[in-house]
C-alpha cells in the first residue's frame, strides 16, 4: 500500500514540544517531507530528506525517520505554528502520496 | 526565486473539460532538473497528487486519474498545463501547481492555488 496515515488532531501548550507522526509502507524506502498549511494558503515545505529545513524555516522544526514512520517535531511551539501539517512521499513506481493531515492546535 | 501562478476558469460544467495553466517566473522550465506537478485539495482537507511533467514533455500521471488527464508544457511561455476531461462534482477542489526535483516528491514552491467548482 502507498497510503500515509496521520493522526487527525494534536494539541500542544505554548512553548512545549509536539511530535507529529506519519506511517506508511513507502517510508521504509523513501524519506517523507512535511508541509505546513494555514487557512487559505498553499502548503509550505518545512522539512525534507533526513532532516533538512528550507531557508527561512525556524530551527524549532525538525524531522526524523525510523522504519515505516516519519516524524515532525516542533520544539517550543509558537502560536503561529497552529496549522495543518501534511506528510508526503513517493513509492517505487514514482507515484506521489500524501497523508491525510494533522491539525495542530497551540493552547 | 521561482514563483508559480495558476490560472483558468473557476467554474466548469459536469462532463466538460477542466483546463488550467501554471505560469512560472523567476526560473526556466527548460533548464531541467525538476518536474512540474499538479496537486489538488478537496474542500475540508485531503491533498491528492494528479501528475507531473518534465521540460521535454515526458509525463507521469496518477493511476487513478490517468484516463482523464493530459498535461502539456510550453517552454516558450514558461508554462505548463492540465486538462481533465469528464469532470464531476467530485473534481471540485483547489488546484495547485508545484515544482519538485527530478525523481523527488519534495514540492517547493507551490502556486497559490485556484478553486475549481464543477456545477451546472
Amino acid at each position: 500500500s502507498s497510503e500515509l496515515t496521520q493522526d487527525p488532531t494534536v494539541s500542544v501548550a505554548l512553548g512545549q514540544t509536539v511530535r507529529i507522526t506519519c506511517r506508511g509502507d513507502s517510508l521504509r524506502n523513501y524519506y517523507g517531507s512535511w508541509y505546513q498549511q494555514k487557512p487559505g494558503r498553499a502548503p509550505l515545505l518545512v522539512i525534507f530528506g533526513q532532516n533538512n529545513r528550507p531557508s527561512g524555516i525556524p530551527d524549532r522544526f525538525s524531522g526524523s525517520s525510523s522504519g515505516y514512520t516519519t516524524s515532525l517535531t516542533i520544539t517550543g511551539a509558537q502560536a503561529e505554528d497552529e496549522a495543518d501539517y501534511y506528510c508526503n512521499s513517493r513509492d517505487s513506481s514514482g507515484n506521489v502520496v500524501f497523508g491525510g493531515g494533522t491539525k495542530v492546535t497551540v493552547l | 526565486q521561482v514563483q508559480l501562478q495558476e490560472s483558468g476558469p473557476g467554474l466548469v460544467k459536469p462532463s466538460q473539460t477542466l483546463s488550467l495553466t501554471c505560469s512560472v517566473s523567476g526560473g526556466s522550465i527548460s533548464s531541467g532538473g525538476y518536474h512540474w506537478s499538479w496537486i489538488r485539495q478537496y474542500p475540508g482537507k485531503g491533498l491528492e497528487w494528479i501528475g507531473y511533467i518534465y521540460y521535454n514533455g515526458d509525463t507521469y500521471y496518477s493511476p487513478s486519474l490517468k484516463s482523464r488527464i493530459n498535461m502539456s508544457v510550453d517552454t516558450s511561455k514558461n508554462q505548463f498545463s492540465l486538462k481533465m476531461s469528464s469532470v464531476t462534482a467530485a473534481d471540485t477542489a483547489v488546484y495547485y501547481c508545484a515544482r519538485a526535483p527530478t525523481r523527488s516528491s519534495v514540492f517547493d514552491p507551490w502556486g497559490q492555488g485556484t478553486l475549481v467548482t464543477v456545477s451546472s
